[in-house]
């Protein structure tokens, strides 16, 4: 089955700055890999996600990127501010698996004011 | 819209007590349901998913069991907790026959077993 593993696993930056969180993954028929940000207390939301056939996609200060030849996607938030601060999730998914994600371990992101 | 709710928000049960944990979708017909559950700084563990009534499937062998008596309704249950049975717990649907998508997540439920 799919394995997805997410580094960092801690992230702290200063306000103002930019944030990467990494991650693999194993299953190379995998063609759909969201990003989740999970505030405290709460269920994970989705934040942005990409295709297969996309290479990069970005929404205002995240980004995504893709590269299926080496199997890793990561994360790119730019201009970090305090309310950024939560636990970040990738996950994957292939599109004949019955629309089962599989997340990475998290990383939980601190921006300091 | 599509909602999904998800109660009791938290809950501390005793060791070896039952545990029921319900879990509706509204606005949507015939959704993809998944029970995950989350260790204390730890990622999602898919426990259970459903495409259909009474269709459960079980990721992880444990003290857990699904139902799905209702299109829209999804239980957890155990029939005596255990210590190791604490976590958050959530809830989460995805619309079905449309490939592989984004699922939508409940609010959680915090277990505490004592």
């Amino acid at each position: 089955g799919e394995n997805v593993e997410q580094h960092p696993s801690t992230l702290s930056v200063q306000e103002g700055d930019s944030a990467v969180i990494k991650c693999t993954y194993s299953d190379s028929a995998s063609n759909y890999f969201p990003w989740y940000k999970q505030e405290l207390g709460k269920g994970p939301q989705l934040i942005i996600d990409i295709r297969s056939n996309v290479g990069e996609k970005k929404d205002q200060r995240i980004a995504v990127t893709l590269n299926k030849t080496a199997k890793h996607f990561s994360l790119h938030i730019t201009e970090t501010q305090p309310e950024d601060s939560a636990v970040y999730f990738c996950a994957a998914s292939r599109y004949n698996a019955g629309n089962m994600l599989t997340f990475g371990g998290g990383t939980r992101l601190m921006v300091k004011p | 819209s599509q909602t999904i709710h998800q109660w009791p928000a938290t809950l501390v049960q005793p060791v070896g007590s039952p545990l029921s944990l319900e879990c509706t979708v509204e606005g949507t017909s015939n959704p993809n349901l998944y029970w995950y559950r989350q260790a204390a700084g730890r990622g999602l563990q898919l426990l259970f998913y459903s495409i259909g009534i009474d269709q459960i499937s079980s990721e992880v062998p444990q003290n857990l069991s699904a139902s799905r008596p209702q299109d829209r309704q999804f239980i957890l249950s155990s029939k005596k907790l255990l210590l190791s049975d604490s976590g958050f717990y959530l809830c989460a649907w995805s619309p079905i026959n449309r490939g592989n998508t984004e699922a939508f997540f409940g609010q959680g439920t915090r277990l505490t077993v004592v």
